[in-house]
């Protein structure tokens, strides 16, 4: 299985900061890799497919980067309400496999 | 727009059969282009997929759970259950039904339900 390892665990940030959340595959998964929010109490939410398409309704400072084994989340000014934890995914190799979780707080 | 909901009971015991159905609505089961997925997420862990299905009966399990685990379609209720047997208390996770865009490869899945908490304990 491919080993999906995201960092930080956690962070804390100002309102208005940049903040970047790396995921890591252990093995090569070309762009196949999606990132998801999760608020408590909700449901989790696709932000970004591909590794950099943002899915329809996710607001535009949210991004996303990356190829092969690397990749990053970007949100580009903070807000309250990205307070959440954020999931990679990958969907080059059976199984799927998710990160651990990067918890941003304010 | 579509929107998923787990429903089932939030207490198993050991060696029981855990039953979760996680109900559509919004939208049809039976569009060909959607598989439909378990995902689970144990207290304090990582997310884990646990198997998709299509509603033709394409179906594809997580290898680590397969022995134990069911996944069926009942399309006139626009449903989908899972079934997972013999479980323990590593089976204790809030679980979340999702569609995906495939089976596996290039595979995204949008909407979630909400979750629900299943607790193995005697």
């Amino acid at each position: 299985d491919i080993q999906m390892t995201q960092s930080p665990p956690s962070l804390s940030a100002s309102v208005g900061d940049r903040v970047t959340i790396t995921c890591r595959a252990s093995q090569g998964i070309s762009s196949w890799l999606a990132w998801y929010q999760r608020k408590p109490g909700k449901a989790p939410k696709l932000l970004i497919y591909a590794a950099s398409s943002l899915q329809s309704g996710v607001p535009s400072r949210f991004s996303g980067s990356g190829y092969g084994t690397d990749f990053t989340l970007t949100i580009s000014s903070l807000q309250p309400e990205d307070v959440a934890t954020y999931y990679c995914q990958q969907a080059n190799s059976f199984p799927l496999t998710f990160g651990g979780g990067t918890k941003v707080e304010i | 727009q579509v929107q998923l909901q787990e429903s089932g009971p939030g207490l198993v015991k050991p060696s029981e059969t855990l039953s979760l159905t996680c109900t559509v609505s919004g939208g049809s089961i039976s569009s060909s282009t959607y598989y439909w997925g378990w995902i689970r997420q144990p207290p304090g862990k990582g997310l884990e997929w646990i198997a998709s299905i299509h509603y033709s009966g394409n179906t594809y399990y997580n290898s680590s759970l397969k022995s134990r685990l069911a996944i069926s379609v009942d399309t006139s209720k626009n449903q989908l259950s899972l079934k997972l047997n013999s479980v323990t208390a590593a089976d204790t996770a809030v679980y979340y039904c999702a569609r995906g865009t495939s089976a596996w490869y290039e595979c995204r899945f949008d909407p979630w339900g909400q979750g629900t908490l299943v607790t193995v304990s005697s």
